[in-house]
């Protein structure tokens, strides 16, 4: 057990809904980061917050958002959401930048 | 493309032999860092070697770096079938750019009982 939790682990809904993702760091780690993985495009860094702040962006698109509020947890919004959109989406965490990142079980997203 | 690659893709080995698996990249990195994902889980952090280390131990597994050929191999010894799994590089890039670590597509490694 990693310590970082997500909710929830399954979700399937349709074309053009909105969704949103939890992740919950672990104790003490100010930085999260959400990625997204799937087949053909592999894991791709989405963004990352440290303590509140959004601090690096990745291969997020413009109907996706993020934020972290001052407890730490933070949320991974979607929107308009498409058949594309189905992957797994993994939150990590860690105490500083650039070092080890503890990985949550994941969300499963299928867009139908 | 990414940033790391990993070579092979796909490795298959009997239990008790010993797997390679290699990561090259592009650019000057901070540090690279090995993960290990069972299928559908979260990825687990195994081992980080810093820009100015050559190798690392940890354990069954060993972690080489060469800044000069922008590659590492992570060997792990007398593998086991619970070490079937796919192993990814990250590379996490230097201080002045966005931290982020850029993931390989990884190696999927089969451990045969």
């Amino acid at each position: 057990d990693s310590g970082v939790t997500q909710t929830p682990k399954h979700l399937i809904t349709a074309t053009g809904q909105r969704v949103t993702l939890r992740c919950s760091p672990r104790s003490g780690d100010l930085s999260v980061y959400w990625y997204q993985q799937s087949l053909d495009q592999g894991l791709q860094f989405l963004i990352q917050y440290y303590n509140g702040e959004e601090r690096a962006k990745g291969n997020i698109l413009e109907r996706f958002s993020a934020q972290q509020f001052p407890d730490l947890h933070s949320e991974l919004n979607l929107s308009s959401l498409e058949l594309g959109d189905s992957a797994l989406y993994f939150c990590a965490s860690s105490a500083s930048w650039g070092g080890e990142q503890f990985f949550g079980p994941g969300t499963r997203l299928t867009v139908l | 493309s990414q940033q790391g690659e990993e070579d092979p893709q796909a490795l298959s080995i009997q239990e008790g032999e010993n797997a390679t698996m290699n990561c090259s990249y592009k650019t000057s990195i901070n540090n690279l860092q090995w993960y290990r994902q069972n299928s559908g889980r979260g990825l687990v952090h195994l081992i980080l070697i810093r820009s100015n280390e050559r190798e690392k131990h940890s354990g069954r597994l060993r972690v080489t770096l060469d800044t000069s050929k922008k590659s590492s191999s992570l060997l792990i010894t007398a593998s086991r079938a619970a070490d079937t799994a796919s192993y990814f590089c990250a590379t996490d890039l230097p201080s002045g750019s966005a931290r982020q670590l850029t993931f390989g597509s990884g190696t999927q490694l089969t451990v045969l009982p």
